[in-house]
């Protein structure tokens, strides 16, 4: 069964940073690209980054890119989001999910609150 | 590359048949693909390359559509499935998603 638990939310002031992790069983995670997907309370779903299952390829959306990094670690199959320069409006419930493509399975979501 | 959800609420009667629309800003050939979203629920993947079934989806959900019109049927709604409906392109960088369409209960 493939299983996928978000950690690292938390409250964070304006302008901080923070790493959210996303472990992985159940499936073959190197050969996996992986995705981070947001859902800003209330709202609805939006992309934020992918990256491929060798780590080479990482992509992002307009609004996270220059100042979140993905990145993961296969030897430890750990899927990684480093949120700089944090804003309010990256406040959301963050999910990481199998595939770059559409997102096959999905976590339960860790929450980032960015407010002073 | 902007997906348009058609309607945002979708009033439906348990055994009615739903239809939910995705319109593409521009074309994203077949990768397209569909998640429900239930309240306190992560998504979950239903339909992707426009018209296949994920793993354990009943049949009474189908996709259709190519280019950039899409559509998700539901043939005879169940109480489970009321719920929030998204589309998503893969076709492009960055991947984005529709607003959302609610299946609520009529």
């Amino acid at each position: 069964e493939v299983q996928l638990l978000e950690s690292g939310g938390a409250l964070v002031q304006p302008g901080g940073s923070l790493r959210l992790s996303c472990a992985g069983s159940g499936f073959n995670f190197g050969s996996n690209g992986m995705t981070w997907v947001r859902q800003a309370p209330g709202k609805g779903l939006e992309w934020v980054s992918a990256i491929t299952g060798s780590g080479h390829r990482t992509y992002y959306g307009d609004s996270v890119k220059g100042r979140f990094t993905i990145s993961r670690d296969n030897s430890k199959n750990t899927l990684f989001l480093q949120m700089n320069s944090l804003r309010a409006e990256d406040t959301a419930v963050y999910y990481c999910a199998t595939r770059s493509t559409f997102a096959g399975h999905w976590g339960q979501g860790t929450l980032v609150t960015v407010s002073s | 590359l902007v997906m348009t959800q058609s309607p945002a609420t979708l009033s439906v009667s348990p055994g009615e048949r739903a239809t939910l629309s995705c319109r593409a800003s521009q074309s994203v050939s077949s990768d397209l693909a569909w998640y429900q979203q239930k309240p306190g629920q992560a998504p979950r993947l239903l339909i992707y390359d426009t018209s296949t079934r994920a793993t354990g989806i009943p049949a009474r959900f189908s996709g259709s559509g190519s280019g950039t019109e899409f559509t998700l049927t539901i043939s005879s709604l169940q109480s489970e499935d009321f719920a929030v409906f998204y589309c998503q392109q893969y076709n492009h960088w960055p991947r984005t998603f529709g607003q959302g369409t609610k299946v609520e209960f009529k």
